[in-house]
């Protein structure tokens, strides 16, 4: 069984800080996705990275691959209440199970004005 | 342009009652997936279809759930004799296919069971 262990699993911030989230697993995933949900909708997808040691850069946030494709992070700079939500990592696993995404359980952010 | 499509977006429905959700997939993703999503956790995986044929169900999906894409369209899950376990967000995807597997959820339809 794939796991994926998102930390921390809340963060409370003031505007302006800078911030990392960390997504680690034992197994090796062909891509990895990170989305955000705001509550009572679904999760909106932000990035996908597929090769390790990838990273990916999206306005302030940050996205990396571990080099082995078993772990991620996300990156905010100068975060800003806009940012606020869950944000959840997934995995792809490949094979003959390729069809399905394994989620951390997510990160709770709040950004205070 | 529209995105993944869930109706109803909330139901509340007493326990042993059965209950339909359906799903509208991005039109020309043919790979639709359930997701269920309880308080505070990650989305659980609980089914997948590649155009009509369902290829994965997880342990999960006990058998008094069931899903459907019978033209390779829309979805239906299917909820028996609705317990109160059963409350939680149920979340539909779509993606193209591919490796990648970039998939895109629907706003989801949040079941109360009481």
């Amino acid at each position: 069984t794939q796991l994926l262990e998102q930390s921390p699993q809340f963060l409370s911030i003031q505007e302006g800080e800078n911030l990392t989230v960390y997504c680690n697993s034992s197994s090796v995933f062909s891509s990895l996705q990170w989305y955000r949900q705001e509550p009572g909708e679904g999760p909106v997808l932000l990035v996908t990275v597929v090769t390790g040691g990838e990273v990916k850069k999206l306005k302030r946030l940050t996205f990396q691959f571990g080099d082995a494709r078993k772990d991620s992070s996300l990156h905010i700079t100068a975060a800003q209440p806009g940012d606020t939500g869950l944000y959840l990592c997934a995995g792809g696993a490949g094979g003959t199970s390729y069809g399905k995404l394994t989620f951390g359980q997510g990160t709770i952010l709040t950004v205070h004005p | 342009d529209t995105g993944v499509s869930q109706n109803p977006r909330h139901k509340i429905t007493k326990r042993g009652q059965n209950v339909t959700f359906r799903c509208d997939p991005i039109s020309e993703h043919n790979r639709l997936y359930w997701y269920r999503q309880t308080l505070g956790q990650g989305p659980e995986f609980l089914t997948y279809f590649q155009n009509e044929a369902q290829l994965e169900k997880s342990r999960l999906l006990s058998d008094r759930f069931s899903a459907e894409r019978p033209k390779g369209s829309f979805s239906t899950l299917e909820i028996q004799r609705t317990e109160q376990g059963d409350s939680a967000m149920y979340l539909c995807a779509s993606s193209l296919p591919g490796l990648v597997n970039e998939q895109f959820f629907g706003p989801g339809t949040r079941l109360t069971v009481l």
